[in-house]
């Protein structure tokens, strides 16, 4: 049974940097064919795609981040990585890290979400 | 603004059927047989209840089905149970660039 969990800072003040972890357990971030996604949900709205990264290392992000997210990946620890430049107080939300099954089209697996508060 | 369009609540009595609409446009529902549905209650992750416009993953329920019709996908919850009531999300492949969009949410109540 594939778990995502995330970790990181709960508190950051603007206009520094959000820097999140996914640890993946149960299998491996190199195997497909799957992308390792993070989504985030602001209280009480909906869910939006943050971005992704392949097997591969191969990244596509939201076009209304793109110019402030870089997702990576440690294939020797089994994580990847979302970080996010220059924070504001729209930033704050749940964030969740997810699997996409490009089998499947669809987020199969869930983090739990970390909350992250920016706030000076 | 959330790109695929839900209605924000919608509600039903134990045992009845309620249908939760998600409308798109041609280039993400209309254009890929890949819309999925997501249950979220409350302080928890969302649960992928249907894939690829009317799959069930293993464990989901049969009372959950989906379908799809030109841009607008649909999710219907047959038989209501109690458990049932949560927020459901539709999302769709739109591709490779803008990759994956959401809709806005649909809050179900059972009454």
């Amino acid at each position: 049974q594939v778990q995502l969990q995330e970790s990181g800072p709960g508190l950051v003040k603007p206009p520094q940097t959000l820097s999140l972890t996914c640890t993946v357990s149960g299998g491996s971030v190199t195997s497909g064919p799957y992308y390792w996604s993070w989504i985030r949900q602001p209280a009480g709205k909906g869910l939006e795609w943050i971005g992704r990264i392949n097997t591969s290392g191969s990244t596509n992000y939201n076009p209304s981040l793109q110019s402030r997210v870089t997702i990576s990946v440690d294939t020797s620890k089994n994580q990847f990585f979302l970080k996010l430049s220059s924070v504001t107080a729209a930033d704050t939300a749940l964030y969740y890290c997810a699997r996409w099954g490009t089998n499947t089209g669809s987020f199969d697996y869930w983090g739990q979400g970390t909350l992250v508060t920016v706030s000076s | 603004q959330s790109a695929l369009t839900q209605p924000p609540s919608t509600s039903g009595s134990p045992g009845q059927s309620v249908t939760i609409s998600c409308t798109g446009t041609s280039s993400d529902v209309g254009g890929y047989n890949y819309v999925s549905w997501y249950q979220q209650h409350p302080g928890k992750a969302p649960k992928l209840m249907i894939y690829e416009v009317i799959q069930r993953p293993s464990g989901v329920p049969d009372r959950f089905s989906g379908s799809k019709s030109g841009n607008t996908a649909s999710l219907t919850v047959s038989g209501l149970q109690a458990e049932d009531e949560a927020d459901y999300y539709c999302s769709s492949y739109a591709g490779s660039s803008t990759f994956v969009v959401f809709g806005g949410g649909t809050k179900l109540t059972v009454l």
